[in-house]
């Protein structure tokens, strides 16, 4: 069985750093790429940016390239989205994804990790 | 600022059939067929409903079809049920080898 198992609720003021993570199983994870979804508090979805474990080629959102990085270590299974210095605006639902049938689409979700940035 | 529209809201009664649509550009909707729709509850992880404009997940209802004409996608649920009521967010390949959602719609049982 496919599954992605994201980190824990976090609490961070502004200006920290944060890095969570999304721990796939179930299937070959260097074979199926990954992407990070965020969902701000009564708002839509947003497509972060995607991440190709077998080879870390990444691709980000114009409005998340240089505002957070992805990343993976394929020796363990798990990918990540990290900031160096969080804003109040960081504020959100934060979901892990795995591509699908086509390779354009997400079938397979995290549970979603919540972050709060507040002073 | 999404590059996708969505109506912000669609309705109808139980039994009846209504459609979403999604609109953008040749650049993302019109230029590929990769356009992917997404059901989600409230405080619920998103479901895949549809991928590459109108193929069915296996698990998914039948009553949800997906099509495209030009630069629009559509989302087309029939026989409206109460269970179906949920946003539903469109998503496409873009030019840019990124993706990217739309808005999202709420759909309202009445």
């Amino acid at each position: 069985e496919v599954q992605l198992v994201q980190s824990r609720a976090e609490v961070k003021k502004p200006g920290e750093s944060l890095k969570i993570s999304c721990k796939g199983s179930g299937y070959s994870f260097t074979n199926y790429w990954i992407g990070w979804v965020r969902q701000m508090p009564g708002k839509g979805l947003e497509w972060m940016g995607i991440i190709y474990p077998g080879d870390s080629d990444t691709r980000y959102s114009p409005a998340f390239q240089g505002q957070v990085s992805i990343s993976v270590d394929k020796s363990i299974g798990t990918a990540y989205l990290q900031w160096s210095s969080l804003e109040a605006s960081d504020t959100a639902m934060y979901y892990c994804a795995r591509q699908g049938y086509s390779g354009y689409e997400f079938n397979y979700w995290g549970q979603g990790t919540l972050v709060t940035v507040s002073s | 600022q999404s590059a996708l529209t969505q109506p912000a809201s669609v309705s109808g009664s139980p039994g009846q059939s209504i459609t979403i649509s999604c609109t953008g550009t040749s650049s993302d909707v019109g230029g590929y067929k990769y356009v992917s729709w997404y059901q989600q509850h409230p405080g619920k992880v998103p479901k895949l409903m549809i991928y590459d404009v109108s193929n069915r997940p296996s698990g998914v209802s039948n009553r949800f079809s997906g099509s495209k004409s030009g630069n629009t996608a559509s989302l087309t649920i029939s026989g409206l049920q109460a269970e179906d009521e949920a946003d539903y967010y469109c998503s496409s390949f873009t030019s840019g080898s990124t993706r990217v959602f739309g808005p999202g719609t709420k759909v309202t049982v009445l």
